[in-house]
């Protein structure tokens, strides 16, 4: 069964970049994900979708400081030039046997 | 663009029934499966299940087959899910979404938050 890991905590300052890391269980490691964005008090948004091969695809809006990249079994999101609006909680998600799934998600502290 | 319209929030008591409703535009509403999705306040997201508007053919999360129920209405563009015998940790929000290229969620609604309490 797919399972979908990410650290539950983050920060960075202000200004700053931060990686954020989603790995895929074993057996698993080709397939693409979609990172989410949930802002406090909101419903989640599609940041973009990456790709095993690190190409990724972001959503209507998103912002060029948004960026994904692969490396193995591990689909990551890189935010450069932090704001306070990206304080947030950043999920990953993929489909498998019919469910979909998603990471525990990584709560991002902006200092 | 695409958009996923929810109904509104609803309060239900616990044993009883709730429906609710996503308006899909922007997109050919037969094209792709309709997903619900919950977020119990303070957790994580869980899959509940999905439906094809054009062959019925429907899926769902073994902790909900047996008390929901998603259907569809071409006409309107609209997706439903029914949930019934609700229980206090039933209170969640409620989201539907689709995924256009089948793995990965591209467009969310905006969500419906259901209480339950007597």
């Amino acid at each position: 069964q797919l399972v979908l890991t990410q650290s539950p905590s983050a920060s960075a300052s202000l200004g700053a970049s931060v990686k954020l890391t989603c790995t895929l269980s074993s057996g698993h490691s080709t397939y693409a994900i979609a990172w989410h964005q949930q802002q406090p008090g909101k419903g989640p948004r599609c940041l973009m979708k990456v790709t095993s091969d690190g190409s990724h695809n972001k959503g209507d809006g998103i912002p060029d400081r948004f960026s994904g990249s692969s490396s193995g079994a591990e689909r990551y999101l890189t935010i450069s030039s932090l704001q306070s609006e990206d304080e947030a909680d950043y999920f990953c998600q993929t489909w498998d046997t019919g469910i979909v799934v998603f990471g525990g998600g990584t709560r991002l502290t902006v200092l | 663009q695409v958009q996923l319209v929810q109904s509104g929030a609803e309060v239900k008591k616990p044993g009883a029934s709730v429906k609710v409703s996503c308006k899909a535009s922007g997109y050919t509403f037969t094209a792709y499966y309709i997903h619900w999705l919950r977020q119990v306040p303070g957790q994580g997201l869980e899959w509940v299940g999905c439906l094809s508007p054009t062959s019925d053919d429907r899926g769902y999360a073994p902790d909900f087959q047996d008390r929901v129920t998603m259907t569809s209405d071409l006409s309107l563009s609209t997706g439903y899910m029914d949930l019934t015998r609700l229980k206090s940790d039933d209170t969640a929000v409620y989201y539907c979404a689709i995924l256009r290229d089948g793995f990965t969620i591209d467009s969310w609604g905006q969500g419906t938050l259901v209480t339950v309490a007597s």
